[in-house]
């Protein structure tokens, strides 16, 4: 099952500079998406979200893209700060699937002092 | 700040015995869920819980799964007769509300559950 795709496994970033991480996927029923970071031994924690009837959402620091027509999305960070060094996952939902989340396969990012 | 808990953090158990993970959700929290993360695999969803009955379900929660709201806090998954596959981290979530309205799910820290 790969609906929801991250393809890159791993992201090193210096600190203070952009990390971009991206997502794409295939059902084109998702019309939600979310972020999520996860520290080992720890759940997922959720990050920020975005409707398909939006392109942008910012939080902060944290700002995700969605670009519906080529089913991808982004999660932008910046600046990057070493605690931001964690496994990010995409996840997404279909309206007509209730609350079950689609989830992505991780990126790690470490963010260098 | 409120947060989900889940006992017990680890549990090794014997092929084809019965195994049940518990989990404290958020108390104004309606909708409950259990995820669970193979080791090395994507976090896949399990089952949703709303209004004391299943809401959703995947193909893997099979016969063998079920779930429980015994006391009106405690949201339990049963595996009844687990298997080496079953290994895996199990994680609860609960949500206030429907995602679109909501935002997120609040996930608990996880119990790894081995089968030997």
């Amino acid at each position: 099952d790969q609906q929801v795709k991250q393809n890159s496994p791993s992201l090193s970033v210096q600190e203070g500079r952009i990390s971009i991480l991206n997502c794409d996927y295939t059902n084109s029923m998702f019309d939600y998406f979310l972020w999520y970071k996860k520290y080992p031994a720890e759940g997922p924690t959720f990050l920020i979200s975005i409707s398909s009837i939006k392109d942008k959402n910012e939080d902060g620091r944290f700002t995700v893209f969605l670009n519906k027509s080529a089913k991808h999305l982004s999660l932008h960070i910046v600046p990057s700060q070493p605690g931001d060094s964690a496994v990010y996952f995409c996840a997404a939902s279909a309206n007509n699937a209730g609350n079950m989340l689609t989830f992505g396969g991780g990126t790690r990012l470490m963010v260098k002092p | 700040e409120p947060e989900v808990t889940q006992t017990p953090s680890h549990q090794v158990t014997q092929m084809g015995q019965e195994v049940i993970l518990r989990c404290v959700p958020i108390s104004n929290h309606l909708y409950f869920y259990w995820y669970r993360q193979i080791l090395g695999q994507k976090v896949e969803f399990l089952v949703s819980f709303y209004n004391n009955e299943i809401s959703e379900k995947s193909e893997i929660f099979d016969d063998q799964f079920s779930v429980e709201r015994p006391d009106g806090s405690n949201f339990t998954l049963k595996i009844r007769s687990t298997k080496l596959e079953d290994s895996a981290m199990y994680f609860c979530a609960s949500s206030p509300g429907q995602m679109m309205n909501t935002g997120e799910l609040f996930f608990g820290e996880g119990s790894r559950l081995t089968v030997l």
